[in-house]
């Protein structure tokens, strides 16, 4: 497998354009996490799917951040309109049931800079 | 206060010390504890896990678990400089949630 595959490992966008991240997880994993990632406040839970259903939503910074989850093998977090302090490393992760044993696959991440 | 402090480092040692790093919670229902490693520029990997108070060994890592102290630790015997990295602690509940709270992480060099 090649593991949760994300999409750009680079964005840099103008301060109130659109960005979309993509994620693609690893076949057979039922639970799809989106992370942000910054020095000051290391990663956080942004949403969580399971079986393609948003779970937990409650770290999603405010109505300009959504997410979704078409089918098993992709999921996208939208930015619109995109602002300097949603500069970050984006991780998607992916996993099955029964933390910890099973633990997270991370991808790589997308560096999002917004100037 | 966030749910889980880590000490963000940076922490330098020479090759073939023991290293310690340590994370503390407030959260009495975190059942279980995990240790990341992270890369420069790579996604976090499942290091080793534990449930309860004690340690566990895996080969030159050591993870610590206090939960009256709500203080966990991993230590690094032998230091090699391919251990560099940023290590964050993880915490879940354990209620059907499979939900992780993580550390800031802590960067971790060692100096051959």
């Amino acid at each position: 497998d090649a593991g949760v595959i994300q999409s750009p490992r680079h964005e840099v966008t103008e301060m109130g354009q659109e960005v979309t991240l993509r994620c693609k997880p690893i076949s057979g994993h039922d639970y799809l996490f989106w992370y942000r990632q910054t020095m000051m406040r290391g990663l956080e839970l942004l949403i969580y799917f399971n079986n393609n259903v948003p779970i937990d939503d409650s770290g999603m910074p405010e109505d300009r951040f959504s997410a979704k989850m078409p089918n098993a093998s992709f999921s996208t977090l939208k930015i619109q309109p995109s602002e300097p302090r949603d500069s970050a490393v984006y991780f998607c992760a992916s996993s099955v049931q029964g933390l910890p044993r099973s633990g997270y696959t991370f991808g790589s991440g997308t560096r999002l800079t917004v100037v | 206060q966030k749910e889980v402090e880590q000490d963000p480092g940076p922490l330098s040692v020479p090759e073939g010390a023991i290293v310690s790093l340590n994370c503390t919670y407030s959260n009495s229902a975190f059942q279980y504890f995990m240790w990341y490693r992270q890369y420069s520029r790579k996604g976090p990997e499942l290091l080793m896990y534990t449930y309860s108070s004690g340690n566990k060994e895996d080969g030159r890592f050591t993870a610590q678990v206090d939960k009256s102290s709500k203080y966990i630790s991993l230590f690094i015997r032998d230091s090699q400089p391919s251990d560099s990295a940023t290590y964050l602690c993880a915490m879940g509940d354990g209620f059907g949630n499979e939900k992780l709270t993580f550390g800031t992480g802590t960067r971790l060099t060692i100096i051959p």
